[in-house]
């Protein structure tokens, strides 16, 4: 079974730091683009970064840009974010997911679609 | 930054058809994926590159996308569909989603 999951989250306090991992099981994992996508509560849902099949690669939405890094363990088949300097409004549930790529014919190409996520995983920033 | 807008609230009888919009800037020249999330569960992706299915999603679910707008269109709308949907676009390299619809089915 192709799977996905979080681990990590808590509470914390502004400022804080806190590093969230994601095991991935059933695929192979280093064939895959990584994303982590964030909900806040009651909220709708934000990419945070993904980051490519060997790590090399990696982009953030404007708002954790020198906050957060994502990073990964191809050999455990696992996902990561490092998240420092934490504030009130980085309040959410936090999803890892698989990117697959689009393809058409033979083609194929990145980025594609969030095609498998994690159950989730709470992180609450306290003021 | 790009926006992708989508209507707050949409509303459907049971066995009627659902249709949840998705608005951004020439989204027709980008595909579009949608997600279903039910409440306290992770989303579930029902529709990428415009219109496809993924294995498992059943066929009342379809999509569209053209100028500047995406459709889901669930066909013979059942209970269980209660939901809220997402679509989502990239903007260069950055994933970016609408803001939700709660679909109602009363």
């Amino acid at each position: 079974e192709v799977q996905l999951v979080e681990s990590g989250g808590g509470l914390v306090q502004r400022g804080g730091s806190l590093r969230l991992s994601c095991a991935g099981s059933g695929f192979a994992f280093n064939s895959y683009y990584m994303t982590w996508v964030r909900q806040a509560p009651g909220g709708g849902l934000e990419w945070v970064a993904n980051i490519n099949q060997d790590g090399s690669e990696k982009l953030y939405v404007d708002s954790v840009k020198g906050r957060f890094s994502i990073s990964r363990d191809n050999a455990k088949n696992s996902l990561f974010l490092q998240m420092s300097g934490l504030r009130a409004d980085d309040t959410a549930v936090y999803f890892c997911a698989r990117e697959s790529p689009y393809c058409s014919g033979d083609k194929c190409y990145l980025p594609g679609s969030f095609d498998i996520w994690g159950q989730g995983t709470m992180v609450a920033v306290s003021s | 930054s790009y926006t992708l807008t989508q209507p707050p609230s949409v509303s459907v009888s049971p066995g009627q058809t659902a249709t949840i919009t998705c608005s951004g800037d020439e989204l027709g020249d980008r595909y579009a994926c949608w997600f279903q999330q039910k409440p306290g569960q992770s989303p579930v992706l029902i529709i990428y590159q415009d219109y496809k299915r993924p294995s498992g999603i059943p066929e009342r679910f379809s999509g569209s996308n053209s100028g500047n707008t995406a459709t889901l269109t669930i066909s013979g709308t059942q209970p269980l569909d209660e939901a809220d949907y997402y679509c989502q676009a990239w903007d260069s390299s950055t994933a970016v989603f609408g803001g939700g619809t709660k679909l109602t089915v009363l």
